[in-house]
């Protein structure tokens, strides 16, 4: 399995809703990433977990809460959003830290906050 | 600040021909670089990588150029097909940064019939 599925692929929410995105490998990679994309932008990092630890947060708002169940999941839990975190939520995973450790996306989330 | 830029955000190219995806880089401590392919409605898909310490890498239709002394980076694809359609994100890697990646503002390559 050579691949990154993530799930929902559209997700419609209200500000006061309260939803989850999530993400799965079975590559054994032991860095998984979150990651926020705008139309016609690059994706912009949000979060890194290492070995299942929370390793970057890139100052994200806490409406944004990751969690790392295991080393082949990661979850995005999404409360009191705001219309401008509408975007493509993508996740990636790497083998881990050291050599090149190429990252490796998944299909993303499409979010649309009402 | 550190940045990784795109000359021609938008590249239009004849079926058949060569297509070349310019990049421009300022961190010169940067030691790894990579190209991402996105489709539309897709996540990036990796394309090719390069480390510092060489000057040209090869695929399968793509070959990557990386020129230090100037520190620009080109993606060649041979004989473009209309599955080229897309748009390609240089991003790099510096050294001693294990997870983050600085990413160019992206090309859009446009293949006409």
């Amino acid at each position: 399995d050579t691949e990154v599925t993530q799930t929902p692929k559209h997700l419609v929410m209200g500000m006061t809703n309260k939803k989850s995105l999530k993400c799965e490998q079975h590559m054994g990679h032991r860095a998984m990433y979150w990651y926020k994309q705008k139309a016609k932008k690059p994706p912009e990092l949000m979060f890194v977990y290492s070995y299942e630890k929370l390793s970057i947060n890139e100052s994200v708002p806490s409406r944004f809460s990751p969690e790392c169940p295991n080393s082949s999941l990661l979850n995005l839990h999404l409360h009191a959003l705001q219309p401008e975190d509408s975007a493509l939520y993508l996740c990636a995973s790497s083998p881990g830290a050291g050599g090149n450790n190429e990252q490796f996306f998944g299909p993303g989330t499409r979010l649309t906050v009402l | 600040g550190e940045s990784v830029g795109l000359h021609l955000p938008t590249l239009s190219v004849q079926e058949g021909d060569n297509s070349i995806i310019n990049c421009a880089y300022s961190n010169s401590a940067s030691d790894y670089f990579i190209w991402y392919k996105q489709e539309s409605g897709k996540g990036p898909q990796f394309i090719i990588d390069i480390r510092s310490n060489m000057d040209k890498r090869q695929g399968q239709r793509v070959t990557v150029l990386l020129n230090k002394t100037v520190k620009h980076l080109s993606l060649q694809i041979a004989a473009t097909q209309p599955g080229d359609s897309a748009v390609y994100f240089c991003a790099e890697k510096g050294r001693g940064s294990n997870y983050q990646l600085i990413w160019g503002a992206g090309t859009k390559l446009i293949i006409k019939p």
